[in-house]
């Protein structure tokens, strides 16, 4: 069935460090690809998201680029700011699997000042 | 505004006690859908409904309920709450699964003892 792998947290970055969070999903067609962000004590939110393949979603200073070829959508943001501490979920959802929606585990963000 | 809400956010039960949690969404979103959040395995779709009157089991339904008897609400009833469905539950609901992103509410931390 589909799935969805992100790497492991926690992470911990200093303000302005370069942050990259790996995605890879398994899909038996063409799903669509989205970045959810938890901050504490909250519900997820979208961040981003992309639904087709070379497609680059992209919002707050975020990105991601669907990937097909690599089956990868990893996070990347230039310059990270201590807001951006929270929990990150790569999720896609499958057309083809009746729209099945899959979660990665999450990634614990934590930025020091 | 546009919101999925969730009461109550905080539950502490005891085992075999019964309880609905409650989820209302604003936006005449068609698609709803449970989930429950567990530390290291993101989040499970426990029930999902593509519209009124039509639920579906998602991943992990043994021991919930739920009904769909108008568009805006989607309870989630645990007819005999364990320990083992303490978790931290997610309503969400989207226009429709794909393409378009999933709206979340709150969350209910529920403890069962």
């Amino acid at each position: 069935g589909d799935s969805v792998t992100q790497m492991e947290g926690p992470v911990t970055l200093s303000e302005e460090a370069f942050l990259t969070i790996n995605c890879t999903y398994t899909a038996t067609g063409y799903p669509s690809l989205f970045w959810y962000v938890q901050y504490p004590g909250e519900g997820l939110q979208l961040l981003l998201k992309a639904t087709k393949a070379d497609d680059k979603g992209s919002n707050k200073g975020f990105e991601a680029t669907y990937r097909k070829e690599t089956t990868s959508f990893h996070l990347e943001k230039g310059s990270v700011q201590v807001s951006d501490s929270a929990v990150y979920f790569c999720a896609l959802s499958d057309r083809n699997n009746n729209n099945d929606m899959r979660f990665g585990a999450g990634t614990r963000l934590t930025v020091k000042p | 505004e546009a919101q999925v809400t969730q009461n109550p956010r905080y539950l502490i039960t005891v085992t075999g006690k019964k309880l609905t949690v409650t989820c209302s969404q604003n936006m005449n979103h068609e698609y709803m859908s449970w989930y429950r959040q567990d530390p290291g395995l993101g989040l499970r779709q426990i029930y999902y409904s593509m519209n009124v009157e039509v639920t579906d089991k998602g991943d992990v339904p043994e021991g919930y309920k739920v009904s769909r008897k108008e568009k805006r609400n989607f309870p989630l009833i645990l007819e005999s709450p364990s320990p083992n469905q303490t978790s931290l539950y997610f309503c969400a609901s989207s226009m429709v699964l794909g393409v378009y992103e999933q709206y979340f509410g709150p969350g209910t931390r529920l403890t069962v003892t």
